[in-house]
């Protein structure tokens, strides 16, 4: 399957904890956002790399959230003390630059803080 | 940001065709109208996209109103797996082109 990985598919954790999420990107995909989507909601961007290079952050990202894309293939999402606020499926896509840019996206994590 | 509005439901029948409604008034000339849609309990899945023409791919049709002020995402013999919300995306987001989602139209296929 070449489509876009996310793992784990599901994490539960317990408030203050720190979690990671994991997205790969279909190979030859030089932009990866991460959104974020809470029930009967449509998804909400979070953040974007073009290769390795973070462009644009959410006002949604607070400081608790880091994401990287080191060498420009896959990415991390790390949300440090976690809070209940947090609990959410958190959605990868990766796309090739060139209009109209269509992203494909994951299975998305399912998080949830207790 | 184009504003999008969508039917927050409708319902067809299996094997009948589907007519899903977005008025984008506020596109600009260069959008493309973008539809996704979402299974239950997965990521969104890209079913297409257009600018000025009407568009056919294996999936589904859009019509594009001629002002380009709405359109249309033409289904044309829903099944059950078809059931999901659909998302109407007329704009990018500035210049990252990342997806501004509404809370699209969930539509339901009765048998």
């Amino acid at each position: 399957d070449t489509g876009v990985s996310q793992d784990p598919r599901h994490k539960i954790t317990k408030r203050g904890q720190n979690v990671t999420f994991r997205c790969d990107p279909i190979s030859e995909h030089n932009r990866l956002y991460w959104y974020r989507q809470t029930l009967g909601q449509g998804p909400e961007f979070l953040t974007y790399f073009q290769n390795e290079a973070q462009l644009e952050k959410s006002r949604l990202l607070s400081d608790r959230f880091s994401a990287e894309r080191p060498k420009g293939s896959f990415s991390t999402l790390e949300i440090q003390r976690t809070e209940q606020g947090d609990s959410a499926m958190y959605l990868c896509a990766s796309s090739f630059q060139r209009p109209p840019e269509t992203q494909y996206f994951g299975p998305g994590t399912r998080l949830l803080v207790l | 940001d184009a504003k999008t509005t969508q039917p927050n439901s409708m319902e067809s029948n299996e094997e009948e065709p589907v007519h899903l409604p977005c008025n984008h008034s506020t596109i600009s000339g260069t959008d493309y109208i973008h539809w996704y849609r979402q299974l239950p309990s997965q990521g969104p899945e890209y079913v297409i996209h257009g600018l000025t023409s009407n568009v056919n791919n294996r999936m589904a049709s859009l019509a594009i109103a001629e002002d380009r002020k709405s359109s249309t995402l033409i289904l044309h013999r829903a099944t059950l797996r078809d059931a999901a919300v659909y998302y109407c995306i007329p704009n990018y987001g500035g210049a990252t082109n990342k997806l501004i989602f509404g809370t699209g139209t969930l539509l339901a296929v009765q048998p």
